[in-house]
């Protein structure tokens, strides 16, 4: 199975913060990464796939890039609305896996 | 619109069993690749089983052997069905679909049923 490892676990930031999040493949999956979001007691949210691409309807201070085995995700200027957590998530092979996720504070 | 309903959740003691359903509206559940994904309390998410447009199906080895995925065409509707339940299955359960053109990208998410596995 594919071990995803997302860093921090947690953080804290101010609004208008740029925020990054990092999250690594224990073994090369291309582009085959997503994001989610998920705000307490919803589901999750596709913020992001194949790494870098943008779902419909996203605000646009949202990114991803990277591929192989490392990727960032970045809040460019972290708003009050962004306070969720944060999974990456490969689909390079079954089992899908997500990583632990990142819990963002303001 | 697409639109995601997931039932059948509750209280069930160790081996016992439970199906889940997940009704779907607004897209044709045969037409896409579909999926269960598990969220512990407090805890991350866990992919739980896949079933592909042709049929086929594929499960987390976690639940290999316990869990059957299978779909109603004629009721545009997913099932989970969960035997010999475990208290480590414990979760809210989510159906997703996955992003036409993307496999393993879920785009849309019911809101999730929870079960809890105790005595």
């Amino acid at each position: 199975d594919i071990q995803m490892t997302q860093s921090p676990s947690s953080l804290s930031a101010s609004v208008g913060d740029r925020v990054t999040i990092t999250c690594q493949a224990s073994q090369d999956i291309s582009n085959y990464l997503n994001w989610y979001q998920q705000k307490p007691g919803k589901a999750p949210k596709l913020l992001i796939y194949d790494a870098s691409n943008l779902e419909t309807g996203v605000p646009s201070r949202f990114s991803g890039r990277g591929s192989g085995t490392d990727f960032t995700f970045t809040i460019s200027s972290l708003q009050p609305e962004d306070i969720a957590t944060y999974y990456c998530q490969q689909y390079n092979n079954l089992p899908l896996t997500f990583g632990g996720g990142t819990k963002v504070e303001i | 619109e697409v639109q995601l309903v997931e039932s059948g959740g509750g209280l069930i003691q160790p081996g016992g069993s439970l199906r889940l359903s997940c009704a779907a509206s607004g897209f044709t559940v045969s037409s896409n690749y579909m999926s269960w994904v598990r969220q512990a309390p407090g805890k991350g998410l866990e992919w739980v089983s896949i079933i592909y447009t042709g049929g086929n199906t594929y499960h987390a080895d976690s639940v290999k052997g316990r869990f059957t995925l299978s779909r109603d065409n004629s009721k545009n509707t997913l099932y989970l069905q969960m035997n010999s339940l475990r208290a480590e299955d414990t979760a809210v359960y989510y159906c997703a679909r996955d992003l036409p053109g993307c496999w393993g990208c879920f785009d849309y998410w019911g809101q999730g049923t929870l079960v809890t596995v105790s005595s």
